[in-house]
């Protein structure tokens, strides 16, 4: 496609469910973005993917949260037992390389009640 | 670690004003500066970057300079108009030259222009 593209925009769930949050990315780009972007508190780095490898995964904010790539393209990030501390925008970027520029999605926002 | 710390907003200005959004970072080495934008309703966009003390990094009328000694990357352009009403990221990325991954972000700026 012509950016990279994320789904769903809006998620709402319960305490306690998993839900999936999908990244497409921009067509050719090797490189994979997660980003969180919490009320008053900027963004935060998840992970990278280089390919469908994920060489630090330190980013990620606890082993409930898991990511995966595959075919060198689409990407899952998925977070089990949702808390609401996890209620956030979570943002997906690519690019050609990792010494490229990033483009950015729009972003799927997600609420915990 | 590093860090980035950028003004807090709102900021609102009638068009035509002077901007300054100061950011300042905190990081070993030689990192690369830069400013990402996003548009109400859209994705995140690089706006400019610098990635070496003394660049001027300059798009769309907005420039900041890479200040080694005093860690800043101020943004600044000299005449807003609405359509720049938006909310401003200040990053940076601990490898020099284009590398961009592992970007630390700094908590963002809305701006507000009026007519």
């Amino acid at each position: 496609g012509a950016g990279v593209s994320q789904s769903p925009s809006n998620k709402v769930t319960e305490k306690g469910k998993d839900v999936e949050l999908r990244c497409d990315p921009i067509s050719g780009h090797t490189a994979l973005y997660w980003y969180r972007q919490s009320l008053g508190q900027g963004l935060e780095f998840l992970i990278y993917f280089q390919g469908n490898s994920a060489p630090d995964k330190s980013g990620l904010p606890s082993d409930r949260f898991s990511a995966e790539r595959t075919g060198g393209s689409v990407s899952t990030l998925t977070i089990q037992r949702t808390q609401q501390e996890d209620s956030a925008v979570y943002l997906c970027a690519s690019s050609l390389t990792l010494s490229e520029k990033l483009f950015f999605g729009s972003g799927t926002q997600l609420s915990v009640l | 670690g590093n860090s980035v710390t950028q003004m807090e907003g709102p900021v609102t200005l009638s068009e035509e004003a002077f901007l300054t959004i100061n950011c300042t970072y905190t990081a070993t080495g030689y990192p690369s500066l830069f400013w990402y934008v996003q548009y109400p309703g859209e994705g995140l966009q690089l706006l400019l970057k610098a990635t070496k003390a003394d660049d001027k990094g300059s798009n769309k009328g907005f420039e900041a300079t890479y200040r080694k000694e005093t860690t800043s990357f101020h943004l600044e352009k000299g005449s807003v108009q609405v359509s720049d009403s938006a909310v401003y990221f200040c990053a940076l990325s601990p490898y020099s030259g284009a590398g961009s991954y592992q970007l630390t972000f700094g908590k963002g700026t809305k701006l507000s222009v009026i007519p």
